[in-house]
């Protein structure tokens, strides 16, 4: 079945170090792929998206390029900021017969320090 | 442009109680969706609606699970009666809707449950 697996956390990194969170993803056909973020007490937010095989996704500094041939979506930002501390979600989506689905990772929680 | 409201936003409630949580989605937006977050996990589907219809209820427990979107705008979602198990962060979410396949979800903040 269709799944999306990401790494676990937490990461923890310094601030203006490379970031990088692996997500890869099994699926048929062709699912449309999401980076979602989680800041400390408030809800899910869309970070980026792309819907077909080498669209690059991109918002605040962030990347993901949807690659079909090693089924990945890797999140990553150049330099990062205290104020990307959050939880991270890959996520994929996929039309089940008459239903669309939406498959997430399990999160990795991510801490900048200063 | 409001985003989806959500309340209340912290519920605490002793096990067997009812508890209801309402959702009011972005204005516009067709679908709906409920999801649990348990601790250290992704939002799992309870319910979708298009419209009024609930169309993906399949992961709903329907024991104790219920929800309404009676005229295709806000929603409730009920649970009676609570579990210790049902401790979570329930997320509701809204999409312009019509199957788009890169069809962005909006989410609201999410009612924190704790039942003791």
């Amino acid at each position: 079945g269709n799944s999306v697996t990401q790494m676990e956390g937490p990461v923890t990194l310094s601030e203006e170090a490379f970031l990088t969170i692996n997500c890869t993803y099994t699926a048929t056909g062709y699912p449309s792929l999401f980076w979602y973020v989680q800041y400390p007490g408030e809800g899910l937010q869309l970070l980026l998206k792309a819907t077909k095989a080498d669209d690059k996704g991109s918002n605040k500094g962030f990347e993901a390029t949807y690659r079909k041939e090693t089924t990945s979506f890797h999140l990553e930002k150049g330099s990062v900021q205290v104020s990307d501390s959050a939880v991270y979600f890959c996520a994929l989506s996929y039309n089940a017969g008459n239903n669309r689905k939406l498959i997430w990772g399990l999160g990795t929680s991510l801490a900048v320090n200063p | 442009e409001a985003g989806v409201v959500q309340s209340p936003r912290y519920k605490i409630i002793e096990k067997k109680q009812p508890v209801a949580f309402w959702c009011n989605p972005i204005s516009g937006h067709n679908t709906l969706y409920w999801y649990r977050q348990n601790l250290g996990q992704g939002p799992e589907l309870l319910i979708r609606y298009e419209n009024e219809e609930a169309v993906d209820d399949s992961q709903l427990p329907k024991d104790r699970f219920s929800a309404e979107r009676l005229k295709g705008v806000d929603s409730t979602l009920k649970i009676q009666p609570a579990e210790l198990g049902d401790s979570a962060v329930y997320l509701c979410a809204s999409s312009l809707g019509g199957q788009l396949m890169g069809e962005t979800q909006y989410f609201g903040p999410g009612t924190r449950l704790l039942v003791l």
